[in-house]
């Protein structure tokens, strides 16, 4: 059974300083998604990491992934108060039909 | 303008009332998905289909039915609601390959 686990569950930082969100999971997985949610709203799609040694970034946000150790990783620079959301990250098996995700970091900027 | 759409968003209904909460997509997407959301459990995956006609289940199956009679439509149905159902649900559509999940804007269920 596939788990993904994230850490930290909480986040609170402050404007311009850097952070890394972990997910691990457990076995073995075809691909990583990073996904954000504000609260009341739906899930918005980041970022899709398909091989090992994959790295996308797009504004603050960059992620990784790291195949053999079986972990993802979502790392933010110099934070600004627009980023305070809830990340998750998500394994994909199963060709990607099942997604299995982790218990979410809530990231609170503070200006 | 490309988007999944669920209807109702918000339904209180009383244990054992059959419910349907339909979700629809305009990207002529192969796959969908159903996913619920708890607090502390995260989101976690119903059931899925990767074209009309075939479904299979995710995690937590029970309880829940759905079918894919066509392309655009994946409607989820709970023939038997019970309080444990009480969620936040969210339809998801992608191309085959799955590389970009489309979320639906949720469906706020409430089983009294």
């Amino acid at each position: 059974e596939l788990k993904v686990e994230q850490n930290p569950l909480f986040l609170s930082m402050q404007e311009g300083k850097n952070y890394t969100i972990y997910c691990n999971y457990s076995t073995t997985s075809d691909r990583l998604y990073w996904y954000r949610q504000d609260p009341g709203k739906s899930l918005e799609s980041l970022f899709v990491l398909l091989s090992n040694g994959a790295v996308k970034q797009e504004g603050r946000l960059m992620a990784s992934l790291d195949t053999k150790a079986r972990l993802s990783t979502l790392h933010i620079t110099a934070a600004v108060h627009d980023l305070s959301a809830t990340y998750f990250c998500a394994a994909g098996h199963n060709a990607g039909n099942m997604l299995t995700f982790g218990g979410g970091t809530r990231l609170m900027v503070k200006p | 303008e490309a988007q999944v759409t669920q209807n109702p968003r918000y339904l209180i209904t009383v244990t054992g009332k059959k419910l349907t909460v339909t979700c629809s997509q305009n990207m002529n997407h192969e796959y969908m998905s159903w996913y619920r959301q708890d607090p502390g459990l995260g989101l976690r995956q119903i059931y899925y289909s990767m074209n009309v006609e075939v479904t299979d289940k995710g995690d937590v199956p029970e309880g829940y039915k759905v079918s894919r009679k066509e392309k655009r439509n994946f409607p989820l149905i709970l023939e038997s609601p019970s309080p444990n159902q009480t969620s936040l649900y969210f339809c998801a559509s992608s191309t085959r390959q799955g590389l970009e999940q489309y979320f639906g804007p949720g469906t706020r269920l409430t089983v009294t």
